[in-house]
């Protein structure tokens, strides 16, 4: 059974603080890596869809980081601010494109 | 204006009663699927859609519940007799446009079964 792991599973920062967390997952037939954004009352937004071992990827102040061989992306926000305020989560792609997902990292930005 | 919009946001039934939940992808989409997420757990997978047939479904989708997409557009999510545990917040998911995109989800509806 794929697991997908997420930590911290919370996270308090001040803002202007950067910040980052990690998704690991089982590095044996891997397909793709997507990282989410999930405000409260809100839908999951798509942040980055991660393939190759090696990427990096960027979206103004959040970037992304990939590693296949190991079992494990990074998600980092520089300059943390109080609108990144969210939960973040990771999921690989599955079998007939299912996605599997980790618990989430809330994250709350403080003023 | 979101791309997946799921009705209703909030459905509250007693145990036993059938639910239907929708789901309308405005875009083009072929692939269609359902996630939920029980309170203080993972997002799981339901089922997946392709071409009006199921592609694959998890082992929590057992004979309660069913999709359908009868009109070309609506995409329900029916479950015939809730359970106390089937309380949870239900994304309807369509499969992404492009390679560099990921799924385009619903805001979900939040099922409570009393």
């Amino acid at each position: 059974i794929l697991n997908v792991e997420q930590s911290p599973q919370s996270l308090h920062v001040q803002e202007g603080d950067s910040t980052n967390f990690t998704c690991s997952f089982p590095s044996s037939n891997f397909y793709a890596l997507h990282w989410y954004r999930w405000e409260t009352a809100k839908s999951p937004e798509a942040l980055f869809v991660m393939t190759l071992n090696g990427d990096e990827k960027k979206k103004g102040r959040i970037s992304a980081t990939l590693n296949t061989k190991e079992g494990y992306s990074y998600l980092y926000i520089k300059g943390s601010q109080p609108e990144d305020s969210a939960t973040y989560l990771c999921a690989v792609l599955g079998g007939y494109n299912k996605l599997i997902f980790g618990a989430g990292t809330r994250l709350a930005v403080h003023p | 204006e979101p791309e997946v919009t799921q009705t209703p946001s909030h459905q509250v039934t007693q145990m036993g009663q059938e639910v239907i939940l929708r789901c309308v992808p405005i875009s083009n989409h072929l692939y269609f699927y359902w996630y939920r997420q029980i309170l203080g757990q993972k997002v799981e997978f339901l089922v997946s859609f392709y071409n009006n047939e199921i592609s694959e479904k998890s082992e929590i989708f057992d004979d309660q519940f069913s999709v359908e997409r009868p009109d070309g557009s609506n995409f329900t999510l029916k479950i015939r007799s809730t359970k106390l545990e089937d309380s949870a917040m239900y994304f309807c998911a369509a499969d992404p446009q492009g390679p560099e995109d990921g799924y385009t989800f619903g805001s979900g509806t939040r099922l409570t079964v009393v």
